[in-house]
């Protein structure tokens, strides 16, 4: 299958600072990419929606200013949280497609644990 | 928005003992994956089934879209086949996943 990859697996930062976390595609271009949280004994929930060359959307509830997402080329996608605090502390987990559209296999990054002190 | 329900929550079983587990959703999809959630927090893809069944290993998926509803047979369970397993579907391009099978296999 295809591979995507997040840097860093794991980080951990003093409350009120920024965290960059980086999603690749490695061998496929991925014009769309999708960022996930998942906290601890729950499911996945759909953060935004990371659009290469233009603004991403976010879903009810996930504040923009926070979780600044950038897909400046089709291969790399950046979530920085930002001024992070201890309720920020989550598994963050990033996906793309092969295939241009809405269709089509997902597949998901080894995934990003914030723990936030 | 389409709502996931799997069942059961959790499931506990002997190794070597088969299993089934469920997904039902609410409203047509174009996309339905299963994932296994390791230990260590990665989702490996199962199986990309909108419809139909397919087959891999011990593993087999069936997606029956017109009742809306997907089965994930594990056979001959082993140890490392303990973890959750999602179901994931989407009629928008955005994947939506249910809330999880945790599946332990006692030796």
């Amino acid at each position: 299958g295809a591979v995507v990859s997040q840097h860093p697996s794991r980080v951990i930062c003093k409350s009120g600072t920024s965290v960059k976390i980086e999603c690749r595609s490695l061998d496929f271009q991925a014009t769309t990419m999708f960022w996930y949280r998942q906290f601890p004994k729950q499911s996945l929930m759909l953060m935004a929606t990371s659009n290469e060359g233009s603004k991403a959307t976010y879903e009810q509830g996930v504040e923009k200013d926070k979780f600044l997402i950038n897909h400046a080329s089709l291969t790399l996608s950046t979530l920085t949280v930002t001024s992070a605090h201890p309720e920020d502390s989550s598994f963050y987990i990033c996906s793309a497609r092969v295939l241009a559209g809405s269709t089509g296999e997902l597949f998901f990054g080894e995934g990003s644990r914030l723990t936030v002190l | 928005g389409i709502q996931v329900e799997q069942s059961p929550p959790d499931l506990i079983l002997q190794e070597g003992a088969n299993s089934t587990l469920r997904c039902n959703f609410s409203d047509s999809v174009n996309n339905l994956q299963w994932f296994h959630q390791n230990p260590w927090g990665q989702l490996i893809n199962l199986f990309y089934i909108p419809s139909g069944t397919k087959q891999n290993g011990r593993l087999s998926a069936t997606t029956v879209a017109t009742e809306r509803y997907s089965l994930l047979y594990i056979s001959s369970s082993q140890t490392t086949d303990s973890g959750v397993y999602f179901c994931a579907v989407s009629n928008t391009g955005k994947l939506i996943f249910g809330q999880g099978t945790t599946l332990q296999v006692k030796p």
